[in-house]
């Protein structure tokens, strides 16, 4: 069972770049999320998506899109990479009704230079 | 997160309790909860507790809310090295966004 697979662990972009970030999840979980996750700030959100079909902006959005594929994927794109955008991305997940069990992916990290 | 805070480092000798500290903001807040994270790897879930919930025991962990004063604290029995990592709490509201929203988060380090 893999639960919760994100793709790149690792990237190094140039500025201006554009690249995304992959999740899927197999547990056929309704809702998924995108947080970032720096030191000292903790995990912030970037978007998350509720249901397949609907994508919301969360307390960090600028610079990132979206897209809920299916059920299963939900992938961050950055469209003009910037320093500040060099962090650890988590991807989420959690089943509608559940008490907040949060299922993470283990991580991209990326650096912009 | 800004609506969470946490202490940032904590340091105990194995075998001593640990309690890690957190204080959150929006007293609708239904669910509470706290998270592991080890080096490299993403968040695991610890426990969590519901707001009106005072205590909650779960083997090592003890859980104190004080819904009043918005404080909610883990306590680690018999810490071990093990036990080193970083400790997030976070907040969930049934209403508006559904989603967890994180402390800075606490590193736990245990020195034996």
């Amino acid at each position: 069972n893999a639960g919760v697979t994100q793709t790149p662990k690792f990237q190094v972009l140039k500025t201006g770049q554009s690249m995304t970030l992959q999740c899927a999840q197999d547990m056929n979980h309704n809702s998924m999320y995108w947080y970032r996750q720096d030191p000292g700030m903790g995990l912030r959100l970037i978007y998350y998506s509720a249901s397949e079909g609907t994508t919301d902006k969360g307390e960090v959005p600028n610079g990132y899109n979206v897209s809920r594929l299916n059920k299963r994927e939900f992938s961050l794109r950055l469209e003009s990479a910037a320093p500040s955008q060099t962090s650890v991305y988590f991807c989420a997940s959690i089943h509608s009704g559940n008490t907040g069990e949060l299922f993470f992916g283990e991580g991209s990290r990326l650096t912009v230079l | 997160g800004e609506d969470v805070e946490q202490s940032l480092f904590l340091s105990v000798r194995e075998g001593d309790s640990s309690v890690i500290n957190c204080t959150y903001t929006d007293s609708s807040s239904t669910y509470l909860y706290w998270y592991k994270q080890e080096p490299g790897a993403g968040l695991q879930l610890l426990t969590y507790i519901f707001s009106n919930m005072d205590m909650k025991q779960d083997q090592r962990l003890t859980v104190l809310l004080n819904k009043k004063d918005k404080h909610l604290s883990l306590r680690i029995a018999d810490t071990q090295t093990g036990d080193s990592a970083i400790y997030f709490c976070a907040e969930f509201m049934d209403t508006g966004r559904r989603a967890l929203t994180f402390g800075s988060g606490t590193r736990l380090q245990v020195q034996p």
